[in-house]
């Protein structure tokens, strides 16, 4: 299986900042099948991108998504107070579908 | 507004068995494959188990097949997964989720509940 690793772990950052976050494939995605989901505690995780760079319905154009083959990016032009959560990817291009560990965004 | 409520998640001893449901609300259900994800604690995301819109096809990751059957009735707009043979591992929140199917095995979630949680020990 695909295995996907997220880096940084956690990421601490100011409102207003950029944050850039990675996802790693340990083979290439296929057709670029790779997801981001938000996730705050408590609540549903909801999704954000997919096709690795179209956003879902009702996410923010400040969140958007890039990359292929094995390297992903998610970045957040400026950060919302509501953005502070964990961030995951997850590759739908071979199956079985499996997730990232997951990118902590903090409020430094 | 779309809504997934899940429940039935309790604490339970290894060798047990359970019944989660997941009701929905807000959009056709039946126009939907659903899935089941899991989180373990501090640990990440891991799909479950999928089936189709109309119930006729099912799928399963490794590590609970043989052991769990997912399920649905779309005339109460509920999703079920019957677990049995439980063990220590399946202690995790559980998530049921819209699925979108791009091919056999190959999905992403569109709108998940919030989860209903699953302790398996002695």
């Amino acid at each position: 299986e695909i295995v996907l690793t997220q880096s940084p772990g956690t990421l601490s950052l100011s409102p207003g900042e950029r944050a850039t976050l990675s996802c790693r494939a340990s083979q290439s995605v296929s057709s670029s099948y790779l997801a981001w989901y938000q996730h705050k505690p408590g609540q549903a995780p909801r999704l954000l991108m997919y096709g690795a760079s179209s956003r879902a319905t009702g996410t923010p154009d400040r969140f958007s998504g890039s990359g292929s083959g094995t390297d992903f990016t998610l970045t957040i032009s400026r950060l919302e107070p509501e953005d502070f959560a964990v961030y995951y990817c997850q590759q739908y291009g071979t199956s079985p579908v499996t997730f990232g560990g997951g990118t902590k965004v903090e409020i430094k | 507004e779309v809504q997934l409520l899940e429940s039935g998640g309790d604490f339970v001893q290894p060798g047990g068995s359970l019944r989660l449901s997941c009701a929905v609300s807000g959009f056709s259900f039946l126009s939907y494959a659903m899935s089941w994800v899991r989180q373990a604690p501090g640990k990440g995301l891991e799909w479950v188990s999928a089936i189709s819109d109309s119930g006729a096809a099912t799928r399963y990751a490794d590590s609970v097949k043989g052991r769990f059957t997912i399920s649905r009735d779309n005339s109460k707009n509920t999703l079920y997964l019957e677990m049995n043979s439980l063990r220590g591992e399946d202690t995790a929140l559980y998530h049921c989720a819209t699925t979108a199917v791009i091919s056999t095995g190959m999905y992403y979630f569109h709108y998940w509940g919030q989860g209903t949680l699953v302790t398996v020990s002695s």
